[in-house]
């Protein structure tokens, strides 16, 4: 089954413990990126990345990283986390050409910093 | 990076039509319009793309006037299960950004 895996689902955590939210397409995507929701502001993309090696800032990358060794994975990593990252995490995959594609989401990682 | 404006919510009734327009008076010539639904702990499903005129589905139609600033997704007779945010969605034609706005929060009523 086509999917994009985001784990853990459920992530309550303190500050300052570094994480990492884990990101796994099996479509052979080319295009991954990471968005958070907030209520009232839509999602937001935080970084995302053309190709393996390839990664780029979103709109609020600030205090997130990621990296792109292989094509099937992209992981979210906050090395501090502050209470504002507070937040429903989704990773999205598309086949790379974004104007005439879609974009598959994963099923979201709800992330509370205490 | 084109900045889109959805109503915040609207409201139906089960078998009505209901048509959600988006603004986007920054697309750039490269940009598709795209929209999403999204149900409440779920993320976002692709429900349809479009560069002008007029696009169909199975689920949906897409209705893009020649200028492009804005686009609207038109619902055919809608049911209780359709009630969900709806986004739209314009895309960088250079650098794969994408900008989702708020959304609208279509509620649908039996």
């Amino acid at each position: 089954e086509a999917q994009v895996t985001q784990n853990p689902r459920y992530l309550i955590t303190v500050t300052g413990k570094k994480l990492t939210v884990t990101c796994s397409q099996n479509m052979n995507h080319e295009y991954m990126s990471w968005y958070r929701q907030d209520p009232g502001l839509g999602l937001r993309q935080i970084y995302y990345s053309m190709n393996v090696e390839v990664t780029d800032k979103g709109d609020v990358p600030e205090g997130y990283k990621v990296s792109r060794k292989e094509k099937r994975n992209f992981p979210l990593i906050l090395e501090s986390p502050s209470p504002n990252q507070t937040s429903l995490y989704f990773c999205a995959s598309s086949l790379g050409v974004l104007e005439t594609g879609e974009l598959f989401f994963g099923e979201g990682s709800r992330l509370t910093v205490l | 990076l084109a900045k889109t404006t959805q109503p915040i919510s609207m409201d139906s009734y089960e078998g009505q039509e209901v048509n959600i327009t988006c603004s986007h008076n920054n697309i750039a010539t490269n940009d598709y319009i795209t929209w999403y639904q999204q149900f409440p702990s779920q993320g976002p499903r692709f429900i349809i793309q479009g560069y002008k005129t007029k696009v169909t589905n199975e689920v949906a139609s897409l209705f893009i006037p020649a200028d492009r600033k804005s686009s609207t997704l038109s619902l055919p007779r809608v049911s209780l299960s359709d009630t969900a945010v709806y986004y739209c969605l314009v895309g960088d034609g250079g650098g794969f950004k994408t900008i989702f706005g708020a959304g609208t929060r279509l509620f649908v009523k039996a």
